[in-house]
């Protein structure tokens, strides 16, 4: 069965820091590798995308990694805003287009 | 550019009563998909619909159903309802099909059953 399996559930961070949040998967055969924004109540908004071939991308100061091999992926959120404060979702697609395996998410809140 | 449109934004049904739940996709975009995603949890699979055709189906009972119009539009709709039905469904369109092609969430559609 695909599974994915974010860590930490939470995250409290001051305004201004770095932080690392996790995505390990078991879905196969892969296809790519997304990471959501969600805030409260709205629908979710794309971070970045990764297929095989790609072990790093960057959106302004959200950097994804993905290693295929170990099938682990993190987003990395630089100098952190108040802004930043909503649930990361990590959603994994298998080479069936119609199947995407959605993780439950890291809960961040960013303090001033 | 309007984004995915979802409608309407909040309902509160009573248990076993039915309810239709309706999605404009980005235009241009073929393909849609339906979401459901209870407090606290990521979002499950329900349905992905593409030129009308139901091209995937996840874990969920016969009471679920969906259909896409030749606009693309689409509509979920779920019979008799649960207390357990309560949450936020959220769809998501797409240009195509194809594997990697983005996929944009509409603002969703909060359901509570009581």
């Amino acid at each position: 069965k695909n599974q994915v399996e974010q860590s930490p559930q939470s995250l409290i961070i001051l305004e201004g820091k770095n932080c690392t949040l996790q995505c390990n998967y078991t879905v196969s055969p892969f296809s790519n590798l997304r990471w959501y924004k969600q805030d409260t109540g709205r629908g979710p908004v794309s971070l970045t995308i990764m297929t095989f071939s790609e072990n790093t991308k960057s959106n302004g100061r959200y950097t994804a990694t993905l290693d295929a091999d170990t099938k682990q992926s993190s987003l990395h959120i630089t100098a952190s805003q108040l802004s930043d404060s909503a649930s990361y979702i990590c959603v994994v697609s298998d080479t069936n287009a119609g199947k995407s395996t959605f993780g439950d998410g890291t809960t961040l809140t960013v303090k001033p | 550019d309007a984004g995915v449109t979802q409608s309407p934004t909040h309902l509160i049904k009573t248990r076993g009563q039915q309810v239709t739940l309706r999605c404009s996709p980005i235009s241009g975009h073929k393909s849609v998909s339906w979401y459901q995603q209870v407090l606290g949890q990521g979002p499950q699979f329900i349905f992905q619909y593409y030129e009308k055709e139901e091209r995937g189906r996840g874990n969920f009972p016969d009471r679920f159903s969906a259909r896409q119009f030749p606009n693309y539009s689409s509509e979920l709709n779920v019979n008799a309802l649960l207390l357990g039905d309560s949450a936020l469904y959220l769809c998501a369109s797409s240009l195509e099909l194809l594997m990697n092609t983005e996929a944009f969430f509409g603002q969703g559609t909060r359901l509570t059953v009581v």
